[in-house]
């Protein structure tokens, strides 16, 4: 079975371009999160979509950040414009339910690192 | 509100002795717990969680892990490390009445040596 699958790996570009990162996750998986991770810490959750619906994006900067899942399948996390500080990486996670408790797990893609020069 | 905190953020440990990463939470309702491994440009891999059930918990590649309700702690051990358990280690609470959100702690770097 294949895993959460994110693309590109590594994107360097530089401050005020516009950037966008994928994710597929795991099939029949319903829920879909993005997570931002800077270096040296935990990653922190930015988005969770239920199936197409975005039901938590409170942390997302909506200033220069968005996220769609139109289809309620694979997803797209924009950031525009980049700033410096977005340097970090980008990690996409799926779980079967998002909110039931016994089978939340979490999956997690390789992640996206981006660098804003 | 929930948090987690890693005490430690890096642990050196010599190949076939005993690993204790530990983690203390904070939660105001009763809370999962998991622990998380992330290789060098791997995923976060999941290596054992508490859900409410048996309080020492059992995971993958020999690692275990105690949940202590006094203490507040889910410590995370192995009784003899091998070069391969050399990464970073994820411990994370979550809270079904917050629609099981990931709170994750710092991380702590377990190196292996020879």
């Amino acid at each position: 079975e294949a895993g959460v699958v994110q693309s590109p790996r590594y994107k360097i570009i530089e401050k005020k371009q516009p950037v966008a990162f994928w994710c597929n996750p795991i099939s029949g998986h319903n829920t879909l999160y993005w997570y931002l991770q800077n270096l040296g810490q935990g990653p922190e959750l930015l988005i969770r979509y239920e199936n197409e619906e975005a039901v938590d994006d409170s942390q997302l900067p909506k200033d220069r950040f968005s996220a769609e899942r139109l289809k309620g399948v694979d997803s797209t996390l924009k950031i525009q414009p980049a700033e410096l500080g977005d340097s970090a990486v980008y990690l996409c996670a799926s779980s079967l339910h998002g909110t039931s408790f016994l089978s939340n797990e979490q999956f997690f893609g390789p992640g996206t690192r981006l660098t804003v020069l | 509100a929930q948090s987690v905190t890693q005490l430690d953020s890096h642990v050196s440990v010599s190949e076939g002795t005993p690993v204790l990463l530990r983690c203390n939470y904070s939660s105001s309702y009763s809370p999962s717990l998991f622990w998380y491994v992330q290789h060098p440009n791997k995923g976060l891999q999941l290596l054992l969680k508490y859900t409410s059930a048996a309080t020492l918990v059992k995971g993958i590649n020999g690692f275990e892990a105690e949940f202590k309700k006094s203490e507040t702690s889910f410590h995370l051990t192995k009784p003899s490390a091998h070069m391969s358990d050399a990464a970073e280690y994820f411990c994370v609470v979550s809270n079904y009445n917050q629609g099981g959100k990931l709170i994750f702690g710092q991380g702590t770097e377990l190196s292996v040596k020879p």
